[in-house]
């Protein structure tokens, strides 16, 4: 199984920053890969797939980059809506593994 | 609109069975491949259970292989997850979700969830 590795678990951050999570591929996945954002009590949402596309709707302060077996999650400047927790997913093979989530909260 | 609507969570006593639904509207159900996803109370996305489009291929996490069976029944745009011998470790919102494959692939969307609490 390919194991995914989200950094880091938590972040206390403040409006207005800048943040970036990473996620680590034990092998190579090109860019079947795609970040999700987790409300409280809600299902995922799909934020950004193939490593760099924005999905339809998302604010544009989000952008994904990285192929292989880096990845990363920005958002470039927090709003309060923003303060969720993200997970990331491999697609390349089964299991489609997930990161274990980074929760962000109000500092 | 495309939508997922789980149902079927409940309590459930420790090596029982329970059927999961997963009622699908506004896209094509037939053409797509779909997903189980459980998250336990605090915890993280699990990946369990994957079927394809025309039902002939299944996957399952290692974790429910042997005692959990997805099907669907495309004339009824709706995918199942029958659970069986239960344990307490089972306990979590169910997922479903739909899988979007072009050059690349993607969960879109996911249900809103349905609970199973496994409890004597």
């Amino acid at each position: 199984d390919i194991q995914l590795t989200q950094s880091p678990s938590f972040l206390s951050t403040s409006v207005g920053d800048r943040v970036t999570i990473t996620c680590r591929a034990s092998q190579g996945i090109s860019n079947y890969f795609a970040w999700y954002q987790q409300q409280p009590g809600k299902a995922p949402k799909l934020l950004i797939y193939a490593a760099s596309t924005l999905q339809n709707g998302v604010p544009s302060r989000f952008s994904g980059s990285g192929s292989g077996t880096e990845f990363t999650l920005t958002i470039s400047s927090l709003q309060p809506e923003d303060f969720a927790t993200y997970y990331c997913q491999q697609l390349n093979s089964y299991p489609y593994t997930f990161g274990q989530g980074t929760k962000l909260e109000i500092k | 609109e495309v939508q997922l609507v789980e149902s079927g969570g409940g309590l459930v006593q420790p090596g029982g069975s329970l059927r999961l639904s997963c009622a699908a509207s506004g896209f094509s159900f037939v053409t797509y491949s779909m997903h189980w996803v459980r998250q336990a109370p605090g915890k993280g996305l699990e990946y369990i259970s994957t079927i394809s489009p025309n039902g002939g291929s299944t996957y399952y996490a290692d974790s429910v292989k042997g005692r959990f069976t997805i099907s669907r029944d495309n004339s009824k745009n709706t995918l199942y997850l029958q659970m069986g011998r239960l344990r307490a470790e089972d306990m979590a919102v169910y997922y479903c979700a739909r899988e979007v494959q072009l050059e690349y692939n993607w969960f879109d969307p996911w249900g809103q969830g349905t609970l199973v609490t496994v409890s004597s």
